[in-house]
């Protein structure tokens, strides 16, 4: 299988305070990635859709100017929470297609935000 | 969109014992993928089936597309099987929409 790798695998951090995340696709190059966010005993939701080179996609009711994301290089998209709040305090899991490997998607391992 | 339901929610298994846990989607996909949540969070790619049938070791799935459901079998369950099954279904742009997860729980 393709190898996606995300850092910091978790992270505190005070209210209103920036923080940002990294997904790397070690072994394959990914134009698009995808940004999951998961609470406690729920499922994942997308986020955002990461493209290289281009603006992210949205989900509805995700504020853009919250969760900023960049895909600057075809094996790096950073997820950055702006002016963090408690209640953006959850899982954060990336993914990513390695394309003419399979049609599968591989994630990462997840980066654990708590807010203080 | 499409939308996806797995059951049951919980399951508690004592070692040893088969299960079947299910996942029925809305609309017809081309992508369906079952995973493994382990205790730190990650997912664990467990089968890519679209449809048909495929196996690795103790774990089996079968995607019936024609009636939109998939299940997956665990047989022999064993203690290190714990943890949150998700199935996920592909929607336009490579999006995958997760259902909510079956929780199973093996006692030894």
């Amino acid at each position: 299988g393709a190898v996606v790798s995300q850092h910091p695998s978790w992270v505190i951090c005070k209210s209103g305070t920036s923080v940002k995340i990294e997904c790397r696709s070690l072994d394959f190059q990914a134009t698009t990635m995808f940004w999951y966010r998961q609470f406690p005993k729920q499922s994942l939701m997308l986020m955002a859709t990461s493209n290289e080179g281009s603006k992210a996609t949205y989900e509805q009711g995700v504020e853009k100017d919250k969760f900023l994301i960049n895909h600057a290089s075809l094996t790096l998209s950073t997820l950055t929470v702006t002016s963090a709040h408690p209640e953006d305090s959850s899982f954060y899991i990336c993914s990513a297609f390695p394309g003419d490997r399979g049609p599968e998607a591989f994630f990462g391992q997840g980066t654990r935000l708590t807010v203080v | 969109g499409i939308q996806v339901e797995q059951s049951p929610p919980d399951l508690i298994l004592q070692e040893g014992a088969n299960s079947t846990l299910r996942c029925n989607f809305s609309d017809s996909v081309n992508n369906l993928q079952w995973f493994h949540q382990n205790p730190w969070g990650q997912l664990i790619n467990l089968f890519y089936i679209p449809s048909g049938t495929k196996q690795n070791g103790r774990l089996s799935a079968t995607t019936v597309a024609t009636e939109r459901y998939s299940l997956l079998y665990i047989s022999s369950s064993q203690t290190t099987d714990s943890g949150v099954y998700f199935c996920a279904a592909m929607e336009y742009g490579n999006k995958l929409v997760f259902g909510a997860g079956t929780i199973l729980r093996v006692k030894s």
